[in-house]
């Protein structure tokens, strides 16, 4: 049973470019979530996916962005990337939106680095 | 929003010795979940845990929801248990993990 993968695992991107992460969520699960980790701190949560439609945004610019496919799988953009955009970038599969009793499970995660 | 806070923020470990990490969180919470994020930054699931005890193996796990904490115990501690251990809430009504701010733990040989 795979579990969340997420692709690419490192990229380094330079200011104002545009940068597109990918995230396939463990196999049954419905719902994707989208967290940035900055060095030294706990994940903060961007936005969840869930039937195609964005269900809740955190504390993020519209320079954030994020897209569900019809086979849960899920994009994070992000556009006029800035220095402060560098962090480890971690997406999260659950079954029917974090309901109580659902486990959330991590992917590896994306390291982008911003120059 | 909630607050999360643990404590210690740094622990260092000789092998073979007992911990336990704490979490305190500043309102109500219908989900608490503890993982553990290695070097590589991979974050495992521990624990679910919104109120009452767990174990597995040498990891156990106690929340106590009317008094909003929740603790994590390492007996025998290994090198492999080396990395950050993390809190994470869900208030009721919404759909987001809210992570505390983690304890680095170290352990030495």
């Amino acid at each position: 049973d795979a579990g969340v993968t997420q692709s690419p695992t490192h990229l380094i991107k330079t200011r104002g470019q545009q940068v597109t992460l990918r995230c396939s969520p463990k196999s049954g699960h419905d719902t994707v979530s989208w967290y940035q980790q900055a060095l030294g701190q706990g994940p903060q949560f961007i936005f969840q996916y869930y039937e195609e439609e964005e269900r809740q945004r955190g504390n993020f610019p519209d320079r954030f962005s994020g897209h569900q496919f019809p086979n849960y799988s899920s994009e994070l953009n992000v556009n006029a990337l800035l220095l402060g955009d560098s962090a480890l970038y971690l997406c999260a599969s659950s079954l029917d939106r974090l309901t109580s009793g659902n486990t959330i499970y991590f992917g590896e995660g994306s390291w982008l680095t911003v120059v | 929003g909630i607050q999360v806070e643990q404590s210690p923020p740094d622990l260092i470990l000789q092998e073979g010795a007992n911990s336990t990490l704490r979490c305190n969180f500043s309102d109500s919470v219908n989900n608490l979940q503890w993982f553990h994020q290695n070097p590589w930054g991979q974050l495992i699931n521990l624990f679910y845990i919104p109120s009452g005890t767990k174990q597995n193996g040498r990891l156990s796990a106690t929340t106590v929801a009317t008094e909003r904490y929740s603790l994590l115990y390492i007996s025998s501690s290994q090198t492999t248990d080396s990395g950050v251990y993390f809190c994470a809430v869900k208030e009721g009504g919404g759909n987001k993990l809210t992570f505390g701010t983690g304890t680095q733990l170290k352990v030495e040989l």
